[in-house]
């Protein structure tokens, strides 16, 4: 099944604690990228990648890092995480950056919560 | 930049009656690409329909059609006869198809409730 693959799909973690938020997809797309989602703000991306070696920063990058060293994987990584990186976190990829006609295709989403 | 407004943070419908749910967007982008999303109480968020800026004609998915007015730049969704299951969240999206920028923008989305 073609699918995106995150996780966990729940995490608890202290504030400092550097943690790690995985997104496989099995579809050979070429873009990832990720999203985080809070109440009344709609979806902000916060990098993509536009291939193996190629990543970007999106509209809100600060605290975050991401790597793509294989075109199916594409981590996010918080390496001191804050109370402000609570949310609920989407990965997403399409087989160009475009989004094709068929649009993203999006993980379970991650909740993070940091206390 | 770009920019999407959903107006409608929540809407009402009885079960099997239309619905439109509202998107305006704003871009100096010649070439684009309009999406909607329907994101369940679950949390994934699922694809639902495209419309690219060049394309004449409504797209249409299922009961999902997607009412794409160019010079007006409004991408309302229509579902037609709704059902119990068409209850969650609706975002519309819009990405630069020119090469300009690889950032999607999303709007804050419109919460819709079917009535039985």
């Amino acid at each position: 099944e073609a699918q995106v693959t995150q996780n966990p799909r729940y995490l608890i973690t202290v504030t400092g604690k550097k943690l790690t938020v995985t997104c496989s997809q099995n579809m050979n797309h070429e873009y990832m990228s990720w999203y985080r989602q809070d109440p009344g703000l709609g979806l902000r991306q916060i990098y993509y990648s536009m291939n193996v070696e190629v990543t970007d920063k999106g509209d809100v990058p600060e605290g975050y890092k991401v790597s793509r060293k294989e075109k199916r994987n594409f981590p996010l990584i918080l390496e001191s995480p804050s109370p402000n990186q609570t949310s609920l976190y989407f990965c997403a990829s399409s087989f160009n950056n475009r989004g094709s006609s068929r649009g993203y295709t999006f993980g379970s989403g991650t909740r993070l919560t940091v206390v | 930049a770009q920019k999407i407004t959903q107006t409608q943070p929540g809407m009402f419908v009885q079960e099997k009656e239309a619905v439109t749910l509202d998107c305006t967007y704003d871009t100096s982008d010649q070439s684009y690409g309009l999406f909607w999303y329907k994101q369940p109480s679950s949390g994934e968020m699922i694809f639902l329909i495209y419309q690219g800026s060049y394309d004449e004609q409504n797209a249409t998915e299922g009961r999902y059609s997607l009412n794409f007015q160019k010079a007006r730049k409004s991408a309302n969704l229509v579902i037609s006869a709704s059902q119990l299951g068409d209850s969650a969240m609706y975002f519309c999206a819009m990405r630069d198809l020119s090469g300009g920028s690889y950032i999607p923008t999303f709007g804050r989305g419109t919460s819709l409730i079917v009535h039985p």
